[in-house]
């Protein structure tokens, strides 16, 4: 199965850009990369995907490297409510059709007022 | 449109007994599964249920068991409480179509067994 690598913790400043790094150099060209983050004492929220192109959403973009081998969450100006445990995954397909998110210790977000 | 309701929002149980956790997804989605959160293992998949049927299972012990309604609705049971059992167990609803779709997750049940 593909891993993912991401830096334990992270800090940013308030209403400054974050880019949060994943690195996932055994990915297969199939693999979707995933998104999602955790605010305290929530279940996990789901934030963007991508598998070739560069995307947008309301939330954030995610920048993919030409060799898929990483990929950058950008935060465009974080805000306090932004601070939460960011997963980057690699959906794991199995038989039936199911897949399942294996989610690993992510970076964990301090957003500094 | 009404979120995934997981209840109880918090439950204590003692070791040796039987407990029974509730997921309703979102409307139209048939696609559930069941996450274990504990500090030291992070989270951790347990099953998911599309169409009543089990399509995948995580590496959990046969004591860890689910089932999924007409409805969609889904239960998980785990028999035999151990006190490593305590843990957030989280539920995720999706509409299953194919590997694009996004989960969304309730606010799970933080069960405690003492």
């Amino acid at each position: 199965d593909a891993k993912t690598t991401q830096p334990n913790s992270m800090e940013s400043n308030e209403e400054e850009p974050v880019h949060l790094p994943c690195n996932h150099s055994t990915i297969s060209g199939t693999d979707y990369i995933h998104w999602y983050r955790q605010l305290p004492s929530q279940g996990p929220e789901y934030v963007i995907h991508g598998l070739t192109s560069n995307v947008n959403n309301r939330m954030a973009s995610l920048a993919i490297a030409e060799d898929r081998k990483s990929s950058t969450l950008i935060l465009h100006r974080a805000t306090l409510r932004d601070a939460a445990v960011y997963y980057c995954i690699l959906p794991k397909l199995s038989g039936a059709g199911s897949y399942q998110l294996t989610f690993g210790k992510g970076t964990k977000l301090s957003v500094i007022p | 449109k009404a979120g995934v309701t997981q209840t109880p929002r918090y439950l204590i149980k003692t070791r040796g007994q039987q407990v029974t956790l509730s997921c309703s997804p979102i409307s139209g989605h048939r696609s559930v599964s069941w996450y274990q959160q504990t500090p030291g293992q992070g989270l951790q998949f347990l099953f998911e249920y599309f169409s009543e049927t089990q399509r995948n299972k995580g590496n959990f012990p046969g004591r860890f068991s689910g089932r999924q309604f007409s409805n969609s609705r889904s239960e998980m049971n785990v028999s035999t409480l151990e006190l490593g059992d305590s843990a957030l167990y989280l539920c995720a609803s999706s509409s299953a179509v194919g590997l694009i779709t996004e989960a969304f997750f309730g606010q799970g049940t933080r069960l405690t067994v003492v």
